[in-house]
């Protein structure tokens, strides 16, 4: 079975441009959940999406937004970049739980985009 | 929110030691607790994780422990190899709650020697 893909996997952009992101999930998997990875705030969780509404959001400018797509693909956008937006951007994706609804405990990460301002 | 302690940054092992990673949470409401091993270029890869009705689970070389009443949790990585070398970063999460992003520490450089 396919991993979770992200693209592009590198990017440049110029302060005060915007951005957006493509992650797949894992086919069958339907919540997608973004994190930000820095090295001096390690891997902080930005939102998720399951069955293409927003559950839960992280403590971040409203610069940075997203959206779930009937197929579980999702997009994250990022406004206004800032220099402090370069980092690593992770998706991860999990499957529905069974019994109760919603997304299964367990995330499985993309390799990642690395987006560069300048 | 839930804030989660990682200990050590750096931590140094001869191939065939063991290595003991360790992890305190905050939040008395977190439910489950995923390790993750990071290798340079890729994205984290789930090795073990646990929920907060067990207090210890293994797969093979790897084990974590639980307790709950102190808010910590370990990897225990037995005969270490070459290839285990890698960040490893511990996340608590109240999967199922209000908060379910997970919450993750600041990560552990295993560097075994050969």
């Amino acid at each position: 079975k396919a991993g979770v893909t992200q693209t592009p996997r590198y990017l440049i952009k110029t302060r005060g441009q915007q951005v957006t992101l493509s992650c797949s999930p894992i086919s069958g998997h339907r919540s997608v959940s973004w994190y930000q990875q820095t090295p001096g705030q390690g891997l902080q969780f930005l939102f998720e999406y399951f069955s293409e509404t927003q559950r839960n959001k992280g403590n971040f400018p409203g610069r940075f937004s997203g959206r779930q797509f009937s197929n579980s693909r999702s997009e994250m956008n990022v406004s206004t970049l800032e220099l402090g937006d370069s980092a690593l951007y992770l998706c991860a994706s999990s499957r529905p739980s069974g019994l109760a609804g919603g997304p299964s405990y367990e995330q499985y990460f993309g390799p990642g985009t690395r987006l560069t301002v300048t | 929110g839930e804030n989660v302690e990682q200990h050590p940054s750096t931590l140094s092992v001869q191939e065939g030691d063991s290595a003991v990673i360790k992890c305190t949470y905050s939040d008395s409401a977190s439910n489950y607790f995923p390790w993750y091993k990071q290798e340079l270029g890729k994205g984290p890869q789930l090795i073990i994780d646990i929920r907060s009705n067990v207090g210890e689970k293994k797969d093979q070389r790897i084990a974590v422990t639980l307790n709950k009443t102190a808010k910590h949790f370990s990897l225990h990585i037995t005969e270490t190899q070459p290839e285990d070398s890698a960040v490893y970063f511990c996340a608590a999460s109240t999967r199922g709650g209000g908060a379910d992003g997970l919450t993750f520490g600041k990560g552990t450089h295993l560097i075994i020697q050969p």
